[in-house]
């Protein structure tokens, strides 16, 4: 089974808006990652953020973890037409050295001009 | 998605039949997977490789086969193909360093009829 849940499946917003999407696990991590996947394409990486840690930014992007909650945000500020895609957040449970990621379910972002 | 190749990009298939994905890099990685990625869903691993010679099931190894040909293919193999394998198919690669990110083919579209 997947280990994260995005929240919410699917968001609509103007140019310029921020958009914010959630994503609740279920055991422990080490890290977590977001990924940006454009239809029909690979997903690409954004942003990891690790278990000690409870924000991070990178760009227009910030995102938090709560590990007492078993959740994280990304918050992408100022939207443009080009974040149009899929965002997944990916957690990594694997033993040092080696990663095996658990994708979440995913958040359709479509970004209106 | 520079950095990892697949091949092919689209492929039909009759039930019953049996094809090999390809996927190759060039950034000299040691780890590689195949995922699927079903409509509206996350991805989910099929099979890992943490280095040459290594192989592992994923989450969903039921139907594949795998061979780490050498460090840089890893070859996804379909023995008896399914209507419940049609998914896009991608393989991804991460190397042992602090980078934890994943890099991603552009995928192979396979259907089965």
């Amino acid at each position: 089974s997947q280990q994260g849940e995005e929240d919410p499946q699917a968001l609509s917003i103007q140019e310029g808006e921020n958009a914010t999407m959630n994503c609740s696990y279920k055991t422990s991590i080490n890290n977590l990652q977001w990924y940006r996947q454009n239809s029909g394409r690979g997903l690409v990486h954004l942003i990891l953020i690790r278990s000690n840690e409870r924000e991070k930014h990178s760009g227009r992007l910030r995102v938090t973890l709560d590990t007492s909650k078993k959740s994280s945000s990304l918050l992408i500020t100022a939207s443009r037409a080009a974040d149009t895609a899929s965002y997944f957040c990916a957690t990594d449970r694997g033993n040092t050295g080696f990663q095996k990621l658990v994708f979440g379910t995913g958040t359709r972002l479509l970004v209106s001009p | 998605n520079a950095g990892v190749t697949q091949t092919p990009k689209f492929q039909v298939l009759k039930t019953g039949q049996s094809m090999t994905l390809q996927c190759a890099q060039d950034m000299n990685h040691n780890s590689m997977y195949w995922y699927r990625q079903d409509p509206g869903m996350g991805l989910r691993l099929i099979y890992y490789s943490a280095s040459e010679g290594t192989t592992d099931k994923g989450e969903v190894p039921n139907g594949y086969n795998v061979s780490r040909l050498n460090k840089r293919e890893f070859s996804l193999r379909l023995e008896s193909a399914a209507p419940s394998q049609t998914s896009v198919y991608f393989c991804a690669i991460r190397s042992w360093s602090d980078s934890y990110e994943q890099y991603f083919g552009p995928g192979t579209r396979l259907t089965v009829t």
